[in-house]
């Protein structure tokens, strides 16, 4: 089954525990994309890959750092997460930059107390 | 003036009723436009692309496009309970055409 996969649904840390939000796509997508999305704020895009090696910041990158070292993983690092980053996290994927029909995975709810 | 703009809603249609759900945005060069919808919980799945003016229908959904107002709709007929969801509107970013910019969504709840 075509797929996005994140990891963990769930989380709750405490201020300053890195973290990783794991995320992989088995449907060979170039482009791979981070959101966040808070109440009345809509979807944020947090960073973006457009191919493995290659990523750029989105709208919301402070605090955050990703690497695309595979082309089905796109892994999301929390260095020293804060309680404003408390959250509803998603990852995002499409065959190509120009393809705007992304499939997303399910979802990672982070909090940071 | 953010470049996809919703009403927040909720909306509430009754059920067997055709829900209308708008969206306006501000880039005059945008070319394809894209609703997905959001269950609570879930994340957002694309249900409708749009590229030219006019109409495009698929099922009970129609999207509607009208460049020169720089303005999209969505339209469910024959709205069931199931269609009960936030419905993002989406559109290519204007400072950058690698990612597409959502609107905050409008809720939608179809009453029986």
């Amino acid at each position: 089954e075509a797929q996005v996969t994140q990891n963990p649904r769930y989380l709750i840390t405490v201020t300053g525990k890195k973290l990783t939000v794991t995320c992989s796509q088995n449907m060979n997508h170039e482009y791979m994309s981070w959101y966040r999305q808070d109440p009345g704020l809509g979807l944020r895009q947090i960073y973006y890959s457009m191919n493995v090696e290659v990523t750029d910041k989105g709208d919301v990158p402070e605090g955050y750092k990703v690497s695309r070292k595979e082309k089905r993983n796109f892994p999301l690092i929390l260095e020293s997460p804060s309680p404003n980053q408390t959250s509803l996290y998603f990852c995002a994927s499409s065959p190509s930059r120009y393809n705007y029909g992304y499939t997303f995975g399910s979802g990672t709810r982070l909090t940071v107390v | 003036q953010k470049e996809v703009e919703q009403n927040s809603g909720p909306l509430s249609v009754p059920e067997g009723a055709i829900a209308s759900l708008n969206c306006t945005y501000s880039d005059r060069g945008s070319q394809s436009f894209f609703w997905y919808r959001q269950y609570s919980g879930k994340s957002p799945e694309l249900i409708m692309s749009i590229y030219s003016n006019g109409d495009k229908e698929d099922g009970r959904f129609t999207a509607q496009l009208n460049k020169a107002s720089q303005y999209v709709s969505l339209l469910i007929r024959d709205s069931q309970p199931s269609d009960s969801a936030t419905y993002l509107c989406a559109a290519p970013g204007y400072s950058s055409a690698s990612k597409i910019i959502f609107g905050s969504g409008t809720r939608l709840s179809i009453r029986p």
